[in-house]
């Protein structure tokens, strides 16, 4: 199991570009989550998928943000256009319910210059 | 509105004693309540968890203790151990498993040796 992967681990953009952040959800769960981790306000949820359905976006800050999931075993998270204020850690998750906990991935951090 | 509260940003612990890490929640709805232990550039690693028609759920050396009427939770680790050292989460659930997790700012665990 390789668990979550997210890809890219880092990336650099310029104000103003878009910005695609991919997750590859562990085989067998149906639920996916995509998590912003900042200094001032933590770890927020932005949206969650369950069986590939989106089921609550009400944290998306803005329509800047949209999030897909094509099929079971890949989701994306775009920004368009991207800020300086976009700028933070980036996490996917995803799970098969309760009792079995939710498993992260390592995280995109994003940086918007 | 933090709904999740972790109060303590930091805590240290000697090696071989106990540690407590503390959580409260607002929200009466929340009904299964887990713990996540992160390390700097990794994903948060799910540690345990409980359901709220408990008050105690015991793994190994992680102990987690649900007090339902003063919507608290408490992390126990004994005996803390040097690898023990990492930000702590707590993260809170409603709709029977159909929400996402919301979660506290964490609180930072130093063991000294």
């Amino acid at each position: 199991d390789a668990g979550v992967i997210q890809s890219p681990r880092h990336e650099v953009t310029e104000m103003g570009q878009e910005v695609t952040l991919r997750c590859k959800p562990i085989s067998g769960h149906n639920s996916l989550f995509w998590y912003r981790q900042t200094m001032m306000r933590g770890l927020e949820l932005l949206i969650y998928f369950n069986n590939n359905v989106p089921i609550d976006d009400s944290g998306m800050p803005e329509d800047r943000f949209s999030a897909k999931m094509p099929n079971a075993s890949f989701s994306t998270l775009k920004i368009q256009p991207s800020e300086p204020r976009d700028s933070a850690v980036y996490f996917c998750a995803s799970g098969r319910g309760r009792g079995y906990g939710y498993t992260f991935g390592s995280g995109t951090r994003l940086t918007v210059v | 509105d933090q709904q999740v509260k972790q109060n303590s940003p930091s805590l240290s612990v000697q090696e071989g004693r106990i540690s407590i890490l503390n959580c409260d929640y607002t929200n009466s709805m929340f009904d299964y309540f887990l713990w996540y232990k992160k390390y700097p550039a990794e994903g948060p690693t799910f540690l345990i968890s409980i359901s709220s028609i408990k008050d105690k759920n015991e793994d190994g050396r992680f102990t987690v203790f649900l007090n339902k009427s003063a919507k608290h939770l408490s992390l126990h680790i004994v005996p803390s151990q040097p690898g023990d050292s990492a930000v702590y989460f707590c993260a809170a659930q409603s709709g029977g498993g159909a929400d996402g997790l919301t979660f506290g700012k964490g609180t930072h665990l130093i063991i000294q040796p």
